[in-house]
Order: structure tokens, then sequence, then C-alpha cells
């Protein structure tokens, strides 16, 4: 079955970075793209971006412009999602999701299992 | 940048309807997403296109989207249905999520 396998939870310094993995299986990794979203405690979901997984090209949401860097192994079926210079404000569940698409929208399906990300000093 | 906003509650008896709204400008030209995320889980697709169930979603949920106000309708509400829930559209080719809606089913 389709599935998304993230890395684990990380507890990382302010002003450290974090590169978070999403190992896809079961379905062809480069004909579907990867987007990344991230959830606060007790927060709402946050978009921040996409990944062309066959071209590598990337657009990102103008907040996190210049700090996340998404990537793919295509070898391996693996996206990655880095994000520099971290502050409290960063701490939340990281999830990678695969784009679903037909000629008329995108949408997301399915989910990673969500990678905790903790910054504290 | 684009908002979408979702009331912040919605509580609904077993067996009854649950509704929950999404307010955008000019939502009604674009197409909608609705993700159901439980307790301690990763969000589940339950409907795109505003109205389309993927395989494995029960017929009681049914979406509309119109003017400025997208909707999801969970109809004979379960008590597993009981879960937080999110709009998704796109601005352009950037995605943008609405607020969130917790459904509370008692």
């Amino acid at each position: 079955q389709v599935q998304l396998v993230q890395s684990g939870a990380e507890v990382k310094k302010p002003g450290a970075s974090v590169k978070v993995s999403c190992k896809a299986s079961g379905y062809s990794f480069t004909s579907y793209d990867i987007n990344w979203v991230r959830q606060a405690p007790g927060q709402g979901l946050e978009w921040m971006g996409w990944m062309n997984t066959n071209s590598a090209n990337t657009r990102y949401t103008q907040k996190f412009q210049g700090r996340v860097t998404l990537t793919r192994n295509s070898s391996t079926s693996t996206a990655y999602m880095e994000l520099t210079k971290l502050t409290s404000d960063d701490t939340a569940v990281y999830y990678c999701l695969r784009v679903g698409y037909d000629d008329y929208s995108h949408w997301f399906d399915p989910w990673g299992q969500g990678t905790l990300v903790t910054v504290s000093s | 940048s684009y908002e979408l906003t979702q009331p912040p509650s919605v509580s609904v008896s077993p067996g009854q309807t649950a509704t929950i709204t999404c307010s955008g400008d000019k939502l009604g030209h674009k197409y909608v997403c609705w993700y159901q995320q439980r307790p301690g889980q990763s969000p589940v697709l339950v409907l795109y296109q505003s109205h389309k169930r993927p395989s494995g979603i029960p017929e009681r949920f049914s979406g509309s989207n119109s003017g400025n106000t997208a909707t999801l309708t969970i109809s004979d509400t379960q008590v597993t249905d009981e879960a937080d829930y999110y709009c998704q559209t796109w601005d352009i080719t950037l995605g943008v999520f609405g607020t969130g809606t917790k459904v509370t089913v008692l």
C-alpha cells in the first residue's frame, strides 16, 4: 500500500538546523510530488512548501523562504525537509504528504506519520 | 495572503447532522479539500474537489462549495467522527489551510 514513513523525533537547540526524511513506498516515487506541512502543539495545519519529485523544482510559502530546503533522493524514494535557524516557534510536528492529482485539482493523500521537532535550550 | 476561516467548534448528537463551514474570498471559484484529524493521528483526506470522496470514506461525508463558502456535511454522525476538520485550497500555487473545526459528538 502507499506509505510515507518519516524519521524519528528530534530535539534541537535554538539556532540549529534539522533535517527530516520521508521514505515513500508502494508507488512510483517520481510520479507524485511531495509537500510538507507543520502543526505546532495545539494549533492548526500550516503549509510549508512543494517539491516536484521528478524535476526537484520547489516552491515555498513566504514565511519559510530562506530557511527551508526541500530535496529528494530518487534512488531511495526519500524526500527531505531541512529547516535552519530554529527558534522555539519551530517546535511542531512536521508532516510529509503525497500530492494526488487529476486534470482539475490536487489533494494530499496519504500523510506521513509526522515527526516531532522540539526546539529548546 | 489568502485566508480560510472555519468555526472553532461544532457540537452534534450521535445520528444527527454536523455542518462545518469554510469561508474565503470567492472560494466557490476554487476546489476545496477536507481533512479529518483524530487526536494523536495524522490528517486523512475525506473530500477532494469540494465534494468527491476518496475510496474508503463513508457516504455520510458530503460537500459543497459556492460563493464564498465551502461546506462539509456529516450525516448520521458517529462517535468515531469526533475529530478536528480542516479545509484546504490553493492560492495560485501555494497551499492554504483553514483554521480548523473541532467536532464534538455528544
